[in-house]
This record gives structure tokens, C-alpha cells and sequence, in this order.
């Protein structure tokens, strides 16, 4: 169990290009989390996967954005047409689904995709 | 909805003072679970504590404790003794139970600067 991987870690692009992030969560984790994290801030959720399914996606992702996790292990959050605004760091984050389970909903993060828009 | 509301930005202690780290949380549900996590600088979030709803006992790790009050809806996390390597941003969350989705909503974290 390596934990949760993210990569890349830093990624610059310039303002209309599109940049893709990938996540591999814990092997036998289920439930896979994206969020992100601006400076001064906490995490805020964007969406999150049980499985292959994607049960729940915040306000905060717009059209722009899109998360997939084909076969319920790997998962990747690509951003179309980046802004400025993107510029954050990308949280991925793994957990299992047992509801009330000593695991549940104890979220193991991987150490972030920084991203800078110009 | 859920919130979480962590008033201290900022702390500043010497080296082998205690600290308390405040949060207040706001949920309409009976079945919840808070969350401290922490954040040093190399950037990592990591897991210190979950508490469930159900459960008002305070508990003790070490260094660091927790108080659990209903009453105020607070969840305050206490260092003590602090030493620099406490340095970090810490995270209080919550999560509910609305369809069984647990997604966990994150304060705004308190910066804890801890001087030899």
C-alpha cells in the first residue's frame, strides 16, 4: 500500500489550454474524492466516485470540468479551457464506503496537483 | 447544510505551551462525524481523529485531546506541551449522512506556529 498518488504535481499552463490530472487511490478503497484548495483555504469538494460511479458533483464543477474512474480504480480530472481561477492545488482522496465501519469516511489524501494558470 | 466554522486564522505559540484549536460545526442531522486533520508544510493532509455524533467522550492521544460538546456543537482539538515539529495548518471537518453520502465538508483550517 503506496497510499494515494497524484500526479503531476505542479502543472503551468497558459490560460485556454487544457490540462488533465490523475489519481490512484488506495487499492481497496472504493470511494474516491476530488477537491481543491486555494491559498488560505480548506479543501472544497468538487465530486466523488464510489466504483466507477460518480454519485455527487458540486456547484463548483462547472462544464469545464470533468472526472471519470473507468473501472472503479484510477481516476482523472481533466479541465477544459482553463482560467485563471483554476490556479489551485487538486486534492485526490480515497476512503472506504463501509457506512459506520472504523474506516468510514476517514479520507487518506495524496499530496496534491498544484496547478498554475497564466 | 452542513458548515464548519474555524475562527482562529492564525496561532502563534512558544515552544511547550498549550494550544486549543476551536471549531463550531452546523447540521440539521443526528447522525454526523467530525474530523481533525492536519496539514504540514510539506502539503499533505493527514488524518488525526474521527468522532461520531454518538459519542461525547472526550478522548486523549498523546500530546493532543479532543472535547466533543453537543451542546455548543464544538469539536476543539488541545496540544500540549506544543512542540515546533506541531507546526502545520490543521482541519477540522464534518460529514453527514444525507443519503449515506459522508462527504466531508472542511473549515478554513487554523495556521498553528509553534517558536523554539
Amino acid at each position: 500500500d503506496t497510499g494515494v498518488s497524484q500526479d503531476p504535481r505542479h502543472k503551468i499552463t497558459k490560460r485556454g489550454q487544457n490540462v488533465t490530472f490523475r489519481c490512484d487511490p488506495i487499492s481497496e478503497h472504493n470511494r474516491l474524492y476530488w477537491y481543491r484548495q486555494t491559498l488560505g483555504q480548506g479543501p472544497e469538494f468538487l465530486t466523488y466516485f464510489q466504483n466507477e460511479a460518480q454519485l455527487e458533483k458540486s456547484r463548483l464543477l462547472s462544464d469545464r470540468f470533468s472526472a471519470e474512474r473507468p473501472k472503479g480504480s484510477f481516476s482523472t480530472l481533466e479541465i477544459q479551457r482553463t482560467e485563471q481561477g483554476d490556479s489551485a492545488m487538486y486534492l485526490c482522496a480515497s476512503s472506504h464506503g463501509a457506512r459506520g465501519g472504523s474506516g468510514a469516511n476517514v479520507l487518506t489524501f495524496g499530496a496534491g496537483s498544484r496547478l498554475t494558470v497564466l | 447544510a452542513q458548515k464548519v466554522t474555524q475562527a482562529q486564522t492564525e496561532i502563534s505559540v512558544v515552544e511547550k505551551e498549550d494550544v486549543t484549536l476551536d471549531c463550531v460545526y452546523e447540521t440539521r442531522d443526528t447522525t454526523y462525524y467530525l474530523f481533525w486533520y492536519k496539514q504540514p508544510p510539506s502539503g499533505e493532509l493527514v488524518f488525526l481523529i474521527r468522532r461520531n455524533s454518538f459519542d461525547e467522550q472526550n478522548e486523549i492521544s498523546g500530546r493532543y485531546s479532543w472535547n466533543f460538546q453537543k451542546s455548543t456543537s464544538s469539536f476543539n482539538f488541545t496540544i500540549t506541551a506544543s512542540q515546533v515539529v506541531d507546526s502545520a495548518v490543521y482541519f477540522c471537518a464534518l460529514s453527514e449522512a444525507p443519503g449515506g453520502s459522508y462527504i466531508p465538508t472542511f473549515g478554513r483550517g487554523t495556521s498553528l506556529i509553534v517558536h523554539p
